[in-house]
């Protein structure tokens, strides 16, 4: 299974400020993704980051808020802009092993625990 | 819409004790079924995964089953030991090209020595 890496692990961030968050692979992976879990609340996709194009996103979330980056099949960014207390949350990056047909497993990495003041 | 319900919220149990978590979803047509293990303010570890052609996987001293008619799977814990204290979160795959997970809101479990 790849071995996901996140920087940072936690944050304090004052409202208005922009956080970018870091996520590298240890193998190149196909696919790769951003969720969050806000408090008391379960995870949540927020986009597909795609190598080489615009990421992906999902109902409720934009790239003005979220940019993300993804330059190569390692690595990925995303950035929470403009931040409010609303957006303290843990963000979590998360890769698609797809192993045998059937068992395409999803891993993810140890999280961003962010907190806007 | 596909809709992750889990059973429940809660749950404290001495150690040693066999335990049941329950997860329950409201769309069969899924492609597989993964429990996770999180620890507080921590990323995700994956425990199982169900194929949706599968009834049942073990791992050690876990064993999660899928009745995929009945929209229900659940997570059996057998001896359960204080380090096995976390949140459970189950989450359905709905197709084998997508990273979309739906995630139940999860079950915190605590074992006390």
């Amino acid at each position: 299974s790849a071995v996901i890496s996140q920087k940072p692990s936690r944050d304090i961030c004052q409202r208005g400020t922009s956080l970018t968050i870091q996520c590298q692979v240890d193998s190149q992976v196909t696919m790769m993704f951003w969720y969050r879990q806000q408090p008391g609340q379960s995870l949540t996709l927020i986009a597909t980051a795609n190598q080489g194009s615009e990421a992906t996103y999902e109902s409720g979330f934009v790239i003005d808020k979220f940019p993300i980056s993804r330059p190569n099949l390692t690595f990925s960014t995303l950035t929470v802009s403009n931040m409010s207390p609303e957006d303290s949350s843990i963000y979590l990056c998360s890769v698609l092993d797809f192993g045998r047909v059937g068992n395409e497993k999803l891993f993810f990495g140890s999280g961003t625990q962010l907190s806007v003041l | 819409k596909q809709e992750v319900t889990q059973i429940p919220a809660a749950l404290s149990v001495p150690e040693g004790e066999n335990l049941v978590l329950n997860c329950s979803f409201t769309d069969s047509a899924i492609y597989n079924l993964q429990w996770f293990r999180q620890d507080p303010g921590k990323g995700l570890t994956s425990l199982l995964l169900i194929q949706s052609s599968q009834r049942e996987q073990t791992s050690g001293r876990l064993n999660a089953s899928l009745d995929k008619s009945s929209g229900r799977s659940t997570l059996y814990i057998a001896a359960s030991q204080p380090g096995d204290s976390a949140t459970y979160l189950c989450a359905v795959h709905g197709s084998s090209n997508t990273g979309k997970l739906i995630f139940g809101q999860g079950t915190t479990l605590q074992v006390k020595p």
